[in-house]
């Protein structure tokens, strides 16, 4: 079964950095983008940026270039999404999600279980 | 950047009856467009690729069509486990996606 494993809960004040991760098992890790999106409280979903573990080549959403920075252990099959210093306003649930292709299409599935960030003094 | 639109933003239904939720996108996608359900404190799901390919697992009362800019996506009888916030995705950009503003479906 393909299954993204994401880490637990965080609480952080503001200021603090914060990495936080997205186990891949039951494919080929290094074969699929994954990607990153965010959703605020209440708020719709927002796709942030995607790398692809095989080599480590990410791209970003103009929105949050220079605000996060996305990483993968491919010996690990795992992918991160870390801030160097965390503001209130990145409170919100983090979605990793597998990218996959077939026909000329492309979609993200399956996804993550989410990890909510906090950020409050 | 592709802009994503969806209507209505939220809707009231009752068991039994047939919802149409529309996506229009900014300029011409194809058929890159994908639709996700996402239940209170789920993360989304996969329901529709490619405008119109049913995922394995989904139910065959849900339906998505179009082409272009705008596409739509049917439930053909709803059920109580359908009352969900649906979005949709384009994906025609390389490596760069837009999610639609959801709409959330609940009960009447």
């Amino acid at each position: 079964e393909v299954q993204l494993v994401q880490s637990g809960a965080e609480v952080k004040k503001p200021g603090e950095s914060l990495k936080i991760s997205c186990k891949g098992s039951g494919y080929s890790f290094t074969s699929y983008w994954i990607g990153w999106v965010r959703q605020m409280p209440g708020k719709g979903l927002e796709w942030m940026g995607i790398i692809y573990p095989g080599d480590s080549d990410t791209r970003y959403s103009p929105s949050f270039q220079g605000q996060v920075t996305i990483s993968a252990d491919k010996s690990i099959s795992t992918a991160y999404l870390q801030w160097s210093s965390l503001k209130a306003s990145d409170t919100a649930m983090y979605y990793c999600a597998r990218h996959a292709e077939n026909w000329g299409s492309n979609w993200f599935d399956p996804w993550g279980q989410g990890t909510l960030v906090t950020v409050s003094s | 950047d592709i802009q994503m639109t969806q209507s209505p933003s939220s809707l009231s239904a009752s068991v039994g009856d047939r919802v149409t939720i529309t996506c229009r996108a900014s300029q011409s996608i194809s058929s890159y467009l994908n639709w996700y359900q996402q239940k209170p404190g789920k993360a989304p799901k996969l329901l529709i690729y490619a405008a119109s390919s049913l995922q394995s697992g989904v139910p065959s009362r849900f339906s998505g069509s179009g082409s272009g800019t705008d596409f739509t996506l049917t439930i053909s009888s709803l059920q109580p486990e359908d009352f969900a916030t649906y979005y949709c995705q384009q994906s025609y950009s390389t490596l760069s996606f837009t999610f639609g503003p959801g709409t959330k479906v609940d009960i009447k």
